[in-house]
């Protein structure tokens, strides 16, 4: 079975500075894809960045990016330029290239950003 | 856009009652659907996967005779809570699976809001 641990349950960062959140994860598939989601209080889940495993470029989506390092299975997300509406429950999770399973997710990390 | 609507997102009833929640896929075909469980300030657990036409399959520890997973249709899956007690008060939240060819769209899950469920 596939585990995802996030070490971080809280981070803070001041506003406009970067942050980089920590995500590895354990599998023994070689086709699987993994994902950031943002979970603001609503708790509605939003999708933040993915990542193809067989893509060896990492992903970037306006101010986030992530450093994809399969052979260590780290995938952490850097946010530049933190903004207020940065602030939220951050979730990676993988989910695997055979489609027949849902998601599986880190417990989360808490990010608060400072004015 | 790939719109998945859940409903209801707010429901209190008292223990010992049953309680439907509807996940809904409005602008795609879902053969798959999943059902998720989160707890106050925790992780989103999988509960169980739910197959169009086909009987759901649940994850170990999850009662499949307490969650009873219907998926008669290729845009809607219910979960009903049966016989539902405070320990079951808790986030539920369903995501749809969208296919595209022999791959998947952008976000091969997409989540409906929530229902919060609290049992007094």
């Amino acid at each position: 079975a596939q585990t995802v641990t996030q070490s971080q349950p809280e981070m803070s960062v001041q506003e406009a500075e970067t942050v980089t959140l920590s995500c590895t994860y354990d599998t023994s598939e070689s086709d699987y894809y993994l994902f950031w989601y943002k979970q603001p209080p609503s708790r509605q889940m939003i999708l933040v960045i993915r990542q193809e495993a067989y893509k060896q470029q990492n992903a970037t989506e306006n101010r986030f990016s992530v450093n994809f390092q399969k052979a260590a299975k780290s995938f952490s997300l850097k946010i530049s330029d933190s903004q207020l509406g940065d602030a939220a429950m951050y979730f990676c999770a993988y989910f695997s290239g055979g489609g027949a399973d849902g998601l599986t997710f880190g417990k989360g990390t808490h990010l608060i950003i400072q004015p | 856009g790939a719109v998945v609507s859940q409903h209801p997102s707010w429901v209190i009833c008292k223990s010992g009652t049953s309680v439907k929640i509807e996940c809904r896929s409005l602008d795609f075909q879902a053969t798959t659907m999943f059902w998720y469980r989160q707890f106050p300030k925790q992780s989103l657990m999988l509960m169980a996967t739910s197959n169009e036409g086909s009987k759901a399959t649940y994850e170990q520890g999850v009662e499949k005779d307490k969650f009873l997973i219907n998926h008669a249709s290729l845009t809607l899956s219910t979960l009903t809570v049966t016989s539902a007690h405070p320990e079951d008060s808790s986030f539920y939240i369903c995501s749809a699976m969208k296919r595209t060819g022999r791959g998947f769209s952008n976000q091969p899950q997409h989540f409906g809001d929530g229902t919060r469920l609290s049992i007094l």
